[in-house]
């Protein structure tokens, strides 16, 4: 079946131009992730969603940072004013919200703000 | 200091080599511990998924956890070029945690 896709999967933007990305998780799926993987970094969590419950948004670094999931599927992960430090590799997971908790990663979308 | 720490190497051994890569962490709550293997340009994929300590096996991998000691590892046996990638280790405290902890990663490299 389909795993979970992302798009774009690049994207080059100028200083504090707005950016959206887009994440479809797979069919079914309750649960979903956006994290930030930096040059030579580990994943950063940003925020989780849970079926019809709050997100999760310990992890948004900046108030320049949102997402929001429609209908419970797909995700958009936006990002204001966009900073130099924003450039990373941003990766949406799914999950099917069991105890088992595997996630299931897109390949991501590799963001660079010149 | 980071939860999670993991050396980000890079780590490189011959074909066929027994390879152990490791994390320590900070936080007794960890009660879960996972290894994601992530391709160049590609997301992260689980490997390994373990809870409490003990050992795990699974074909040429091995995954261990020692709480006592705030130390997880992964063995890969008879390593192959494919397994070539970078490593992340991850850890959350309960099941229903939403956020997990990832380490920075370890890059390794199977000459052939």
């Amino acid at each position: 079946g389909a795993g979970v896709s992302q798009s774009p999967s690049n994207k080059v933007t100028e200083k504090g131009k707005d950016v959206e990305l887009r994440c479809d998780p797979i069919s079914g799926h309750t649960a979903l992730y956006w994290y930030r993987q930096s040059l030579g970094q580990g994943l950063e969590f940003l925020i989780y969603f849970q079926g019809n419950s709050a997100p999760d948004k310990s992890g948004l670094p900046s108030d320049r940072f949102s997402a929001e999931r429609t209908g419970g599927s797909v995700s958009t992960l936006t990002i204001q004013r966009t900073q130099q430090e924003d450039s990373a590799v941003y990766l949406c997971a799914s999950s099917k919200g069991d105890t088992q908790e595997t996630q299931y990663f897109g390949p991501g979308t590799r963001l660079l703000v010149l | 200091q980071k939860e999670v720490e993991q050396d980000p190497g890079p780590l490189s051994v011959p074909e066929g080599a027994i390879v152990s890569l490791n994390c320590t962490y900070s936080n007794s709550a960890f009660q879960y511990f996972m290894w994601y293997r992530q391709y160049s340009r590609k997301g992260p994929e689980l490997l390994m998924y373990t809870y409490s300590s003990g050992n795990k096996e699974d074909g040429r991998f091995t995954a261990q956890v020692d709480k006592s000691s705030k130390y997880i590892s992964l063995f890969i046996r008879d390593s192959q070029p494919s397994d070539s990638a970078t490593y992340l280790c991850a850890m959350r405290r309960h099941s229903s945690a939403s956020k997990i902890i990832f380490g920075s990663g370890t890059r390794l490299s199977i000459r052939p």
